[in-house]
């Protein structure tokens, strides 16, 4: 059954470094999401990504985070300036179809420290 | 706004008992829902899903059905195994008015003991 890729596992950085979140989404999907999920709380939704471009963002979303297709296949997250609260598991998920649910990738664990 | 509330956990069964996993949801338009689920380490995996009133969705032995009249999506299962043993969110999306995101519960852990 086809994946969507999540690299690395987990990643461990110093506060105010910048960190840069893989994922390669299965390949004939056309929606890309990444959603993240402190530990003990909800999963909350970041940003949605159709056509090159950002269709939806949340609150949480700022000016320190940034999505990019750069070739293709991998959909990236960036968040530039990390803090002490952005340490979560950030999930990545891609869907043909919008109204049908997505398929999550196994997550990667954020620690800033 | 949307949001999704879900029972609270942990719930703990004995194998074979029967299982209910109570979701109710707010939604200004007509929503899609759905229930993931998560096993140790592993990322979120949709379980089954329900696109419009009175569908059943259905799925490895676990069942819910979209009641619009009680904006209810409950999960329920005959009889669970000690493979069961996870945390399931229950979520809703709604295109109405053109959001897509997901809008998920906080989740309940569940674990089936021998």
């Amino acid at each position: 059954e086809p994946e969507v890729t999540q690299t690395p596992s987990h990643q461990v950085t110093q506060m105010g470094q910048e960190v840069i979140l893989r994922c390669v989404p299965i390949s004939n999907h056309l929606y890309f999401y990444w959603y993240r999920q402190i530990l003990g709380q909800k999963v909350e939704f970041l940003v949605s990504f159709y056509n090159n471009e950002i269709s939806e963002k949340s609150e949480i979303f700022d000016d320190q985070f940034s999505v990019e297709r750069p070739d293709g296949s991998n959909f990236t997250l960036k968040i530039r300036s990390t803090k002490l609260e952005d340490s979560a598991m950030y999930f990545c998920a891609s869907g043909s179809e919008r109204r049908y649910g997505y398929t999550f990738g196994s997550g990667t664990r954020l620690t800033v420290v | 706004g949307n949001s999704v509330t879900q029972m609270e956990g942990p719930v703990t069964l004995s194998e074979e008992a029967f299982l209910t996993i109570n979701c109710t949801y707010t939604a200004t338009g007509y929503p899609s829902l759905f229930w993931y689920v998560q096993y140790p380490g592993e990322g979120l995996q949709l379980l089954l899903k329900a696109t419009k009133a009175d569908d059943k969705g259905s799925n490895k032995g676990f069942e819910a059905t979209y009641r619009k009249e009680t904006t209810s999506f409950h999960l329920e299962k005959g009889s669970v195994q000690v493979s069961d043993s996870a945390v399931y969110f229950c979520a809703l999306s709604d295109y109405t008015f053109g959001n897509e995101k997901l809008t998920f519960g906080t989740g309940t852990r569940l674990t089936i003991i021998p």
